[in-house]
């Protein structure tokens, strides 16, 4: 137990479906980070809120949306998804300084 | 820039034998190293970390690392494997003392595979 919750765990949808994940942590950090796992492929960082500021990846496409309403909680808008874009959605939280980050178990996402 | 290497895509060991998982690194500034591991299906759990001690750092589970700055290494070991280790193992990098917003660079990570 990491003290980060994604919810949901996995999630199926189609092309045209608009959906949320969700993460959520109680660890008193205040950096927050999502990350796209795919199969033989390096982690990529998609976006970081750092005291509720967001810092821009800009080679994250636009049908992905993040939001963070505060520093406990961090979600992803996805709509009109492509099927490469299937792949773990991985939430992590961090406090400041050199401290590492702390992971949930991710969102399986398949997209039909 | 920072970058990490981790110089095997994938590693078979027996049970009972040492574990080698080698990563090298590079980085403007002193930075923390971190290594993680991933089991199928589960988030990334920290193994062990360095920030600014000593330079060999024991972690969970038996493993550890030695940061040897002159060839810029932090390779993860050790004495014997268990079934339980066979999983993904990621060594990061982070510049140390830049705000909570600094990015990690993961390196492409190593699959232990664990031999009866």
């Amino acid at each position: 137990e990491t003290g980060v919750t994604q919810t949901p765990r996995h999630l199926v949808m189609g092309m045209t479906n608009k959906k949320s994940l969700k993460c959520e942590q109680h660890l008193g950090h205040n950096a927050m980070y999502w990350y796209k796992q795919s199969a033989k492929k390096p982690l990529e960082l998609m976006f970081v809120y750092s005291l509720e500021e967001r810092v821009e990846n800009n080679s994250v496409p636009s049908r992905f949306s993040p939001e963070c309403p505060n520093s406990s909680h961090l979600f992803l808008h996805l709509h009109t998804l492509q099927p490469e874009d299937s792949a773990l959605y991985l939430c992590a939280s961090r406090t400041r300084g050199d401290q590492p980050q702390h992971f949930g178990d991710g969102t399986r996402l398949s997209i039909l | 820039a920072q970058s990490v290497t981790q110089l095997d895509s994938h590693v078979s060991v027996s049970e009972g034998t040492p574990v080698l998982l080698r990563c090298n690194y590079s980085s403007s500034y002193s930075p923390s190293l971190f290594w993680y591991v991933q089991h199928p299906n589960k988030g990334l759990q920290l193994l062990l970390k360095y920030t600014s001690a000593a330079t060999l750092v024991k972690g969970i589970n038996g493993f550890e690392a030695e940061l040897k700055k002159s060839e810029t290494s932090f390779h993860l070991t050790k004495p014997s494997a268990h079934m339980s280790d066979a999983a993904e193992y990621f060594c990061v990098v982070s510049d140390r003392g830049r705000n909570a917003g600094n990015m990690l660079t993961f390196g492409g990570g190593t699959r232990l595979m664990v031999k009866p």
